[in-house]
């Protein structure tokens, strides 16, 4: 059974850089691509980025960077220069097996909430 | 930017049968945009229904399928459950990047 957990700290303070990691279980990190996605309080789902390019949503690329380390089976994500606007419950995903172009987001982390306030 | 457009909301009686649409502002959908399906409900993790236009998930109920249809992708619910009442969004593909869409809040009643 595949399972994805977040973690990292649920508050950050606005400016400072917001860092999250994902764990895999059930799954090497190496036969797939991961995603990121969020959801503002209340709102809709929004793509981050994922792993398998340098393909990321254009309005967060300047601040985004994204990570994989298959020795301990997580990849991670690094958002700078938050703002309030970047509070969100932000999800890691499977986003699609190595070789095949169709993203199939099939397992998803139960989320964690990040809060931007001073 | 790219913005992939859903009806904000559709309300569908026990039984009938409705169809969500997922259009891109850059044109037409098609295969190539490998149209995906999600199915959220409140407090829940969004779950994965269609991927590649119409395959579907090992856990997607047969009442659920996907296809395009008018230059939009389109999820088609028929038989429609209580349990179906729940927000669902689109994902498109645009070489690597993939957008979601606004989103469709189907109510049942």
């Amino acid at each position: 059974q595949v399972q994805l957990q977040e973690s990292g700290p649920g508050l950050v303070k606005p400016s400072e850089t917001l860092s999250l990691t994902c764990t895999v279980s059930g799954d090497s990190i190496s036969n797939h691509h991961w995603s990121w996605v969020r959801q503002s309080p209340g709102k809709g789902l929004e793509w981050i980025g994922y792993t398998g390019s340098t393909n990321s949503n254009p309005s967060l690329k300047s601040r985004l960077s994204m990570s994989v380390d298959t020795s301990n089976n997580h990849f991670s994500l690094k958002l700078t220069s938050v703002t309030a606007a970047d509070t969100a419950v932000y999800y890691c995903v499977r986003d699609r097996p190595d070789r095949i172009p169709a993203p199939l987001f099939d397992y998803w982390g139960q989320g964690i909430l990040v809060t931007v306030s001073s | 930017q790219i913005v992939v457009t859903q009806e904000p909301s559709l309300t569908v009686s026990p039984g009938g049968t409705l169809t969500l649409t997922c259009a891109s502002s850059s044109g037409a959908v098609t295969r190539g945009y490998y149209p995906t399906w999600f199915q959220q409900k409140p407090g829940q993790t969004p779950r994965a229904l269609i991927y590649s236009t119409n395959d579907k998930q090992s856990w997607t109920p047969a009442r659920f399928s996907g296809s395009l249809l008018g230059g939009k992708a389109a999820l088609t619910l028929s038989g429609v459950q209580p349990e179906d009442e729940a927000d669902y969004y689109c994902l498109l593909y645009y070489g690597g990047a993939r957008v979601f869409g606004t989103g469709t809040k189907v109510t049942v009643l």
